[in-house]
């Protein structure tokens, strides 16, 4: 198996502008998971989805993001406008099902809002 | 505020010398998780623990999980600097809700 797929790894952007992460999880996992990362503020669950539903989005920062799970095998992560306090990597993670199996992560993407 | 902590944030050791960090939460956990992130890299799943006072072995690591279900250790005994990395643990809690702790960065000096 491939693992968890992310795209892109590295992403520069202008303030204000439209940002899209994706992520394929892995064939048979029901739960994916978006992570944010900083120095300042470690690993953050921003949301996940079980089975395509999202089940907790308590750690989304604000309605300038936004998650979506269209099939099994994809989901988005949307900032719209982003702004330089979004600069993080972002994972993407998924598991059998739920939070009480481990999860795999991918790669992450980095991105940096200048 | 944080409902999971980590202590310490930094370690330096010498190779050979033992590590331990240390997970602390405020209410009673499910269960605990164990990640290791290698610089630059992303966390890999290391081990669950489930049941009070349950102890896990894998090779020189130990990880324990308190009585209370409280706390979780992770124990490495004569470190390498293929140790080195980020230790994350994280506890769910009440509501599936999964928490994790800030993290304790090892540095092995060779």
């Amino acid at each position: 198996d491939a693992g968890v797929i992310q795209s892109p790894r590295h992403e520069v952007t202008e303030m204000g502008q439209e940002v899209t992460l994706r992520c394929k999880p892995i064939s048979g996992h029901n739960s994916l998971f978006w992570y944010r990362q900083t120095m300042m503020r470690g690993l953050e669950l921003l949301i996940y989805f079980n089975n395509n539903v999202p089940i907790d989005d308590s750690g989304m920062p604000e309605d300038r993001f936004s998650a979506k799970m269209p099939n099994a095998s994809f989901s988005t992560l949307k900032i719209q406008p982003s702004e330089p306090r979004d600069s993080a990597v972002y994972f993407c993670a998924s598991s059998l099902g739920g939070v009480i199996y481990e999860q795999y992560f991918g790669p992450g993407t980095r991105l940096t809002v200048t | 505020g944080q409902q999971v902590m980590q202590i310490p944030q930094y370690q330096h050791v010498q190779e050979g010398e033992d590590f331990t960090t240390y997970c602390n939460s405020s209410t009673t956990l499910s269960n605990i998780q164990w990640y290791k992130q290698r610089p630059g890299g992303h966390p890999v799943f290391l081990i669950q623990l489930v049941k009070s006072g349950e102890v896990k072995k894998q090779k020189r690591l130990t990880f324990q999980f308190g009585e209370a279900k409280k706390n979780s250790s992770l124990h490495i005994t004569a470190t390498q600097t293929t140790d080195v990395g980020t230790y994350f643990c994280a506890g769910l809690r009440a509501g599936n809700m999964l928490t994790f702790g800030g993290g304790t960065r090892l540095m092995v000096k060779p």
